[in-house]
């Protein structure tokens, strides 16, 4: 069965700074990964996702992330974090129906 | 606009009233699904649904039922809430194909029991 672990529960960065918030799957066949970001009070967004080809993948506001099958991990990043990216980070893995999701990474952003 | 629309966004309940949250997409979306968030547990799925009449067991769907009698609707039924079931839920729905289309998520509901 698939499953889906964020290693960090709370994350801090300064605005301006880079990020990596980290993911790590385990999934029997090539997998959908996927991630969100919630807002406070918001429902999920789909920041970006990965199902085949290029292993380095962009999504919305600056985000990136990158699959690599050998460590069995879809890590997302941004070079420079904005005080509006405060939020709750979550990974899932695919199929499509029935995605699992990661417990989530909080975000903050100090001034 | 395309959404997916959850009614009531808040709800407080008693133990016991059987109660029903309604979602809705106008994307003409196959699959859907009901989720809950509780906190350090991230998202786990209640009840999905491939198409109309056709409906599956999540993770989690003691105490939960659900419907698909047409393809926009996807209603969650609590029949005997209890206070374990106080949490966030999500409903979502996506497309069927093979590109890996995400999830579109409603805007959740909050129940207290």
């Amino acid at each position: 069965a698939q499953s889906v672990t964020q290693p960090d529960i709370h994350i801090t960065v300064s605005e301006g700074a880079s990020l990596e918030l980290r993911c790590n799957y385990s999934y029997g066949a090539t997998p959908y990964l996927f991630w969100y970001v919630q807002s406070p009070g918001q429902g999920l967004q789909l920041l970006l996702k990965y199902f085949s080809g290029d292993t380095l993948v962009q999504g919305i506001k600056g985000f990136e992330a990158e699959f690599k099958r050998s460590q069995s991990s879809f890590n997302l990043r941004k070079p420079s974090v904005h005080w509006s990216d405060a939020a709750e980070y979550f990974c899932a893995v695919g199929p499509q129906i029935d995605m699992r999701f990661g417990a989530g990474t909080r975000l903050t952003v100090k001034p | 606009e395309a959404q997916v629309t959850q009614n009531p966004r808040y709800l407080i309940t008693v133990t016991g009233k059987k109660l029903t949250v309604t979602c809705s997409q106008n994307m003409n979306h196959e699959y859907m699904s009901w989720y809950r968030q509780d906190p350090g547990l991230g998202l786990r799925q209640i009840y999905y649904s491939m198409n109309d009449e056709v409906t599956d067991k999540g993770d989690v769907p003691e105490g939960y039922k659900v419907s698909r009698k047409e393809k926009r609707n996807f209603p969650l039924i609590l029949e005997s809430p209890s206070p374990n079931q106080t949490s966030l839920y999500f409903c979502a729905s996506n497309r069927a194909g093979g590109s890996g289309y995400g999830y579109t998520f409603g805007s959740g509901t909050r129940l207290t029991v």
